[in-house]
């Protein structure tokens, strides 16, 4: 079955710290993968995506992401998080074929310590 | 360029009435989207629509929910009669087309059913 999943529901770090988070999916090709990040009372907004091509990919607001077909995995990655940064992140996946639908993981949050 | 736009930001209703929700997509968009999250979980997607036809309404619940896109452009999402489950934050987002292109969300309105 298609599925993706966000083994982290909550993360903590220090304002300063490295941050990864994970995504996994289940899918028998490659699907197109996205990371949203999510504000309180905000809409989605896009922090980058992977199509095809170069694995580490470059999003805004410093931070990258990296697609390893080994592992069905597509993690997020900083290497500096800031107090602005926290705030809820969903990895999204488009299983090319049958429709093309966007579907999300469940988020995880992330909390800064100053 | 301006945004996908939706109203009401918040609505409160008691259960069994009706409400409707409303979406204005993104220019030149042929895709429009209407996502549920529920309090802590990611997006499910209700249904999805491409130009004024639908593609996917599979987790629709047929029986109360109802959506439609005039012409091909804006988008109304109906719920009648209203159940206590229902509380969540309805988003709308829409994309240049169905091909896995970036999807750009709207704030979404904030439905609580009391």
């Amino acid at each position: 079955a298609q599925s993706v999943t966000q083994p982290d529901i909550h993360i903590t770090v220090s304002e300063g710290a490295s941050l990864e988070l994970r995504c996994n999916y289940s899918y028998g090709a490659t699907p197109y993968l996205f990371w949203y990040v999510q504000s309180p009372g905000q809409g989605l907004q896009l922090l980058l995506k992977y199509f095809s091509g170069d694995t580490l990919v470059q999003g805004i607001k410093g931070f990258e992401a990296e697609f390893k077909r080994s592992q069905s995995s597509f993690n997020l990655r900083k290497p500096s998080v800031h107090w602005s940064d926290a705030a809820e992140y969903f990895c999204a996946v488009v299983f090319t074929g049958g429709g093309n639908k966007l579907t999300f993981g469940t988020g995880t949050q992330l909390k800064v310590e100053l | 360029e301006a945004g996908v736009a939706q109203s009401p930001r918040y609505k409160i209703i008691e259960k069994r009435q009706s409400v409707a929700f409303w979406c204005n997509p993104i220019s030149g968009h042929a895709t429009l989207y209407w996502y549920q999250q529920i309090l802590g979980q990611g997006p499910k997607l209700l249904i999805q629509f491409q130009n004024n036809g639908v593609v996917d309404d599979s987790q629709l619940p047929k029986d109360r929910f109802s959506a439609e896109r005039l012409k091909g452009v804006d988008s109304t999402l109906k719920i009648q009669p209203a159940k206590l489950e229902d509380s969540a934050v309805y988003l709308c987002a829409s994309s240049l087309d169905r091909g896995g292109t970036e999807a750009f969300f709207g704030q979404g309105t904030r439905l609580t059913v009391v």
